[in-house]
C-alpha cells in the first residue's frame, strides 16, 4: 500500500499570504497524484489531478507541482474561502486507492 | 452531474445496509464509479471501485467480502450492499465519478453529499 504523508497537519496563515501543502508518497506514483479541498459538511473538491492540472473552474492561484514521491500544493494568495482541509490522493499504486490524512489550512 | 446518495442510517453490529446514488447529467455506465467514505472527524478513504464496463470492480481490504458495488444501468443508480457491518464502518458514505469517461484514472470530479452510516448497539 502507497502511504501519503501530508505536512504540516495544520497551517495557520492570514489572507493574502502564499499557503504551501507538502504530499509525500511511500512510494514512486509518477504523476498520478491528485489534490482536493474539502470544507465542513461538505463533499470533497478536485482542485488538481496528475500533479500539476487545474480541474474545471479551479482558480489560478491553485498549483500543484512534484512527480515520484514529494508533491506541493500552492495556494498563491489565499482568500477567505480557502481556509478548509486538503487531501492528496494516489492512482498509480492500486488497490488501495490511498489518501493522505489532510492538512487543516486555518485563519491564523 | 448530480450524484444524490440514500440508505444511510443506524445499524447494529452484523447488519446490512444498502446504499444507492442515484446520478442524474451523465450516464452511470460511461464512468468508471465509486464509494469513498469518511469516518467522523477522519479524513477520505476509498472503498470500492467499478469499472465502466461493469466488469471488473475492487475493494478496499477491509471490506472484502462484506460490501459488494453494483449498479443498475436502466436506474442510472449505482449501489453498495454493505453486509456483516462493524462500528468501524461507521461513516459518511460518499459515491463519487471519475474524470474521464471509459477510463480507469480512479480520481473524482464528482462528489454526492453523503449519507451517514452508523454502526452501533
Amino acid at each position: 500500500e502507497t502511504v501519503l504523508t501530508q505536512s504540516p497537519a495544520t497551517l495557520s496563515l492570514s489572507p493574502g499570504e502564499r499557503a504551501t501543502l507538502s504530499c509525500r508518497a511511500s512510494q514512486s506514483v509518477d504523476s498520478y497524484l491528485a489534490w482536493y479541498q474539502q470544507k465542513p459538511g461538505q463533499a470533497p473538491r478536485l482542485l488538481i489531478y496528475d500533479a500539476s492540472n487545474r480541474a474545471t473552474g479551479i482558480p489560478a492561484r491553485f498549483s500543484g507541482s512534484g512527480s515520484g514521491t514529494d508533491f506541493t500544493l500552492t495556494i498563491s494568495s489565499l482568500e477567505p474561502e480557502d481556509f478548509a482541509f486538503y487531501y492528496c490522493q494516489q492512482r498509480k499504486n492500486w488497490p488501495p486507492i490511498t489518501f493522505g490524512q489532510g492538512t487543516r489550512l486555518e485563519i491564523k | 452531474v448530480h450524484l444524490l446518495e440514500s440508505g444511510g442510517g443506524l445499524v447494529q453490529p452484523g447488519g446490512s445496509l444498502r446504499l444507492s446514488c442515484a446520478a442524474s447529467g451523465f450516464s452511470l455506465s460511461n464512468y468508471a464509479m465509486n464509494w469513498v467514505r469518511q469516518a467522523p472527524g477522519k479524513g477520505l478513504e476509498w472503498v470500492s471501485t467499478m469499472r465502466s464496463s461493469g466488469d471488473d470492480t475492487r475493494y478496499t481490504d477491509s471490506v472484502k467480502g462484506r460490501f459488494t458495488i453494483s449498479r443498475d444501468n436502466s436506474k442510472n443508480t449505482l449501489y453498495l450492499q454493505m453486509n456483516s457491518l462493524r462500528a468501524e464502518d461507521t461513516a459518511v458514505y460518499y459515491c463519487a465519478k471519475v474524470a474521464i469517461s471509459s477510463s480507469w484514472d480512479i480520481f473524482f470530479d464528482g462528489w454526492g453529499q453523503g449519507t451517514l452510516v452508523t454502526v452501533s448497539s
